[in-house]
């Protein structure tokens, strides 16, 4: 069974500085998600990352996947207080998409 | 404007009482999904399908029910056998041309309550 962990699980940030956001799953795939969730909202797409090596950034957000060691990262450079939110990874297992449980991430003043 | 549609936003549910969650897409994506999110955890897939007049079980679909009977729609019922239904139910559905997923677009969510 495909297994998704993300980490950490809570994040608190100064405004202003860098973070990564871990994900690893179980089984081979090349075919990951990020989205973003606001609090009592629905989930936006941030990126898809459809192949080994993919790098893609969308302002201070950068994802990248390594589907050799089966891990996908979402770096925040100089983090701003609307970057606050939750962030989820999902992978692609033909059937459906399975999702880690979540990074609850808060950047303060 | 093309997207997914759920209604209703807020829903309450007696003890004992059958409740259907609507959900609609204009995108022409084939496959339709079922979550359930929980406060403060990740997605759990409830039904799938990947098709019309074919849908399967996800990994908490007990005490749930669906069809497809068009390409545009998914509706879920929850019924009595839930023990637990309040929770927030997203919909969601995707493109496939062979094995790519473009990854999938979401509804704005049902908040379910049991009063």
């Amino acid at each position: 069974e495909l297994k998704v962990e993300q980490n950490p699980l809570f994040l608190s940030m100064q405004e202003g500085k860098n973070y990564t956001i871990y994900c690893n799953y179980s089984t081979t795939s090349d075919r990951l998600y990020w989205y973003r969730q606001d609090p009592g909202k629905s989930l936006e797409s941030l990126f898809v990352l459809l192949s080994n090596g993919a790098v893609k950034q969308e302002g201070r957000l950068m994802a990248s996947l390594d589907t050799k060691a089966r891990l996908s990262t979402l770096h925040i450079t100089a983090a701003v207080h609307d970057l606050s939110a939750t962030y989820f990874c999902a992978v692609d297992s033909n059937n459906d998409m399975r999702f880690g449980a979540g990074t609850r991430l808060t950047v303060k003043p | 404007d093309g997207g997914i549609t759920q209604s209703p936003k807020y829903l309450f549910r007696k003890e004992g009482q059958n409740v259907t969650l609507s959900c609609e897409q204009n995108l022409n994506h084939d496959a339709m999904y079922w979550y359930r999110q929980d406060p403060g955890q990740g997605l759990r897939l409830i039904y799938y399908s990947q098709i019309v007049n074919d849908f399967q079980k996800g990994d908490i679909a007990e005490g749930y029910s669906v069809s497809r009977e068009k390409k545009e729609s998914f509706p879920l019922t929850v019924t009595s056998a839930q023990k637990n239904p309040t929770a927030f139910y997203l919909c969601a559905s995707s493109i496939k041309e062979g094995r790519e997923n473009y990854g999938y677009t979401f509804g704005s969510g049902t908040r379910l309550t049991v009063v």
